[in-house]
């Protein structure tokens, strides 16, 4: 049982190059969150998708996108990748968008943008 | 302010040792998540408390809602309990709010 699956694990980016984070889940869950992970800060919601079909801002949504392309996939877009945005990222999901429900972390996503 | 504090935040200790990790919150809350970080970098959900307490294996949990606070003990720790622990509340409308996190190194 594969869980959440990230990719890629890791990316190298120049600045203003443009890529999209994958995120898939096998546990038939409704809703998705993509964080960034700083040092020295907690985790950070960018944007989340409470179910299919729908997605909302988190506390840091400026320069990203997402794409909720079915019920297992969420992707996470920078346009135009900032030196910024070198974060590690993870993708989350759970049953349902609500505080009874863990969530379920992928193993992240190291992006350096240079 | 934080809205979510961890004490300490870095911790080491003897293999056998009892541990306690604390984290306070400013607001009114409908959960508390703790998660653990390995050193790899993958995160997994420990417990999610609204009252009480909890235990599974050597991990034990509190939360005072009174006292917004909640703690974290480790029981008899070893080195395999190295390390990331994370605090994360949710508001009764709203997202998950996270802790900067607590890192533990347990020592042979």
């Amino acid at each position: 049982n594969a869980g959440v699956t990230q990719t890629p694990k890791f990316q190298v980016l120049k600045t203003g190059q443009s890529m999209t984070l994958q995120c898939a889940q096998d546990m038939n869950h409704n809703s998705m969150y993509w964080y960034r992970q700083d040092p020295g800060m907690g985790l950070r919601l960018i944007y989340y998708s409470a179910s299919e079909g729908t997605t909302d801002k988190g506390e840091v949504p400026n320069g990203y996108n997402v794409s909720r392309l079915n019920k297992r996939e969420f992707s996470l877009r920078l346009e135009s990748a900032a030196p910024s945005q070198t974060s590690v990222y993870f993708c989350a999901s759970s049953v349902l968008d609500n505080s009874n429900q863990p969530q379920h972390f992928g193993d992240g996503t190291r992006l350096s943008i240079l | 302010k934080n809205e979510v504090e961890q004490s300490p935040q870095n911790l080491t200790a003897q293999e056998g040792e009892f541990i306690t990790i604390n984290c306070s919150y400013s607001v009114g809350i409908s959960a508390l998540h703790w998660l653990q970080q390995h050193p790899g970098g993958g995160i997994v959900s420990l417990f999610m408390l609204s009252s009480g307490k909890k235990k599974h294996g050597r991990l034990i949990a509190t939360i005072n809602i009174q006292e917004k606070h909640s703690s974290l003990h480790i029981t008899a720790s070893h080195p395999r309990d190295s390390a990331v622990y994370i605090c994360a509340v949710r508001h009764p409308v709203g997202n998950l709010i996270f802790g900067k996190g607590t890192k533990l190194s347990v020592k042979p």
